[in-house]
């Protein structure tokens, strides 16, 4: 099983800022990697797949790259509503396609 | 507008059945793949198996393998989740989702459904 690390596991910004969350995986997943974004009471939204496409309705705020072991998705010009947690997710490897464990973006 | 509307909060003990239910519409149902994952009291997301409606063809996480069953119906364009003899450590939120045909990832999502076990 493919393990998903993700840092930090809370990341504290201010507004207009730009966060870096970062996503590591313990085998190449080459760009089999999608991240979703989680706001409380809420299902998990997807924001980005195949490593660095935005999802259909997702603003260019939000970038993903990344190949091989190592992922980032970058948020520019962090807003409120970006507060979230966010997960990284495997889809090279099954069983099963593995979640990272998440990181906690708060806005200053 | 694609959807999928869970069945609602349930409260059980330890040793019932049950089987939550994830409504598709908006869709093909019998042409994309539903994923169910599990998410305990402030934990993160886990990958408990997937469906495809149109065959019944069915894939398990081996974690969830033996634990719960997952099917569907197309004929109502209604995917479930079901455990024969439910745990505490079953309680959780369960969210179904949508695969891509072309990938693996969940593009739409249900609502949830919170399943808590408690005597």
């Amino acid at each position: 099983e493919i393990v998903m690390t993700q840092s930090p596991a809370t990341l504290s910004v201010s507004p207009g800022e730009r966060a870096t969350l970062s996503c590591r995986a313990s085998q190449s997943v080459s760009t089999n990697l999608a991240w979703y974004q989680q706001k409380p009471g809420q299902a998990p939204r997807l924001l980005i797949y195949g490593a660095s496409t935005r999802a259909t309705g997702i603003t260019a705020r939000f970038s993903g790259s990344g190949s091989g072991t190592d992922f980032t998705l970058t948020i520019s010009s962090l807003q409120s509503e970006d507060s979230a947690v966010y997960y990284c997710q495997q889809y090279n490897s099954w069983p099963p396609y593995t979640f990272g464990q998440g990181t906690k973006l708060e806005i200053k | 507008e694609v959807q999928l509307v869970q069945s609602g909060t349930e409260v059980k003990k330890p040793g019932e059945s049950l089987k939550i239910s994830c409504k598709g519409s908006g869709y093909s149902f019998t042409t994309y793949w539903i994923g169910w994952v599990r998410q305990m009291p402030g934990k993160g997301l886990e990958w408990m198996g997937i469906i495809y409606p149109g065959d019944s063809d069915t894939r398990y996480s081996p974690s969830f393998q033996g634990q719960v069953t997952i099917s569907a119906d197309k004929s109502i364009n209604t995917a479930y989740l079901q455990w024969s003899s439910l745990k505490a450590s079953d309680t959780a939120m369960y969210y179904c989702a949508r695969r891509m045909t072309t990938s693996e990832f969940f593009d739409y999502w249900g609502q949830g459904t919170l399943v808590t076990v408690s005597s």
